[in-house]
């Protein structure tokens, strides 16, 4: 069964550093998102991109995040520097079309600022 | 900001019992979704149902949707401790998909 793959599962960084997340959507999803998730909250979308292009990054932390997916497939989120605050559970799911199908998500990288 | 917002936060029932969550939105949507996450784990798609939709059902799961009153109600028959997990709605507002708080249910065995 197809999956959407993100790396890493876990990692640790240290406050200032820079820290990227991958993910690989579903094969033939054009639709890709971001979400950050806080330990006993939902999840927070960062980002969606239909193919290449962001349709939606309004909650986007610009000055210290970025995300691309230049070939409208594999997707990288960045933070750069990283800070305490940004201890999260990192998702990324992938659909068919915005926001009319189901979404299905990776297993998510969990993010510990130290 | 987050669209839906799910009640209760948190739900423990005993093992064969109905679990009924809700979830209101603030305004018009296209479709709603309902998903389970287990604990440090990614989301998993329960139900997709369509604003011109009153009900859905998926085994187990009972949907319906009231777009007069903005909300939406889950429902899980004869619960077992499996279900134990987090229940998000997600509507569809600026066709993303964006998430409320979610219900924390605990099934006892």
């Amino acid at each position: 069964e197809a999956e959407v793959a993100q790396s890493p599962r876990y990692k640790i960084t240290e406050k200032s550093q820079a820290v990227a997340f991958w993910c690989d959507p579903i094969s033939g999803h054009a639709t890709l998102y971001w979400y950050r998730q806080i330990l006993g909250q939902g999840p927070e979308l960062l980002v969606q991109f239909q193919d290449e292009s962001v349709v939606d990054d309004s909650q986007l932390p610009k000055d210290r995040f970025s995300a691309e997916r230049l070939k409208g497939v594999d997707s990288t989120l960045k933070i750069q520097p990283a800070e305490l605050g940004d201890s999260a559970m990192y998702l990324c799911a992938s659909s068919l079309a915005e926001g009319k199908n189901e979404a299905f998500f990776g297993q998510g990288t969990r993010l510990t600022v130290v | 900001s987050q669209q839906g917002e799910e009640d209760p936060q948190a739900l423990s029932i005993q093992e064969g019992e109905n679990a009924t969550m809700n979830c209101s939105y603030k305004t018009s949507i296209n479709n709603l979704q309902w998903y389970r996450q287990n604990s440090g784990r990614g989301l998993v798609h329960l139900i997709l149902i369509r604003s011109n939709e009153r009900e859905k059902h998926s085994g187990r799961l009972r949907v319906t949707l009231d777009t007069s009153k903005k909300s939406s109600s889950l429902l899980i028959t004869a619960s077992r401790a499996a279900d134990t997990a987090s229940y998000f709605c997600a509507t569809d507002q600026y066709e993303d998909m964006r998430f409320g708080a979610g219900t924390r249910l605990t099934v006892k065995p």
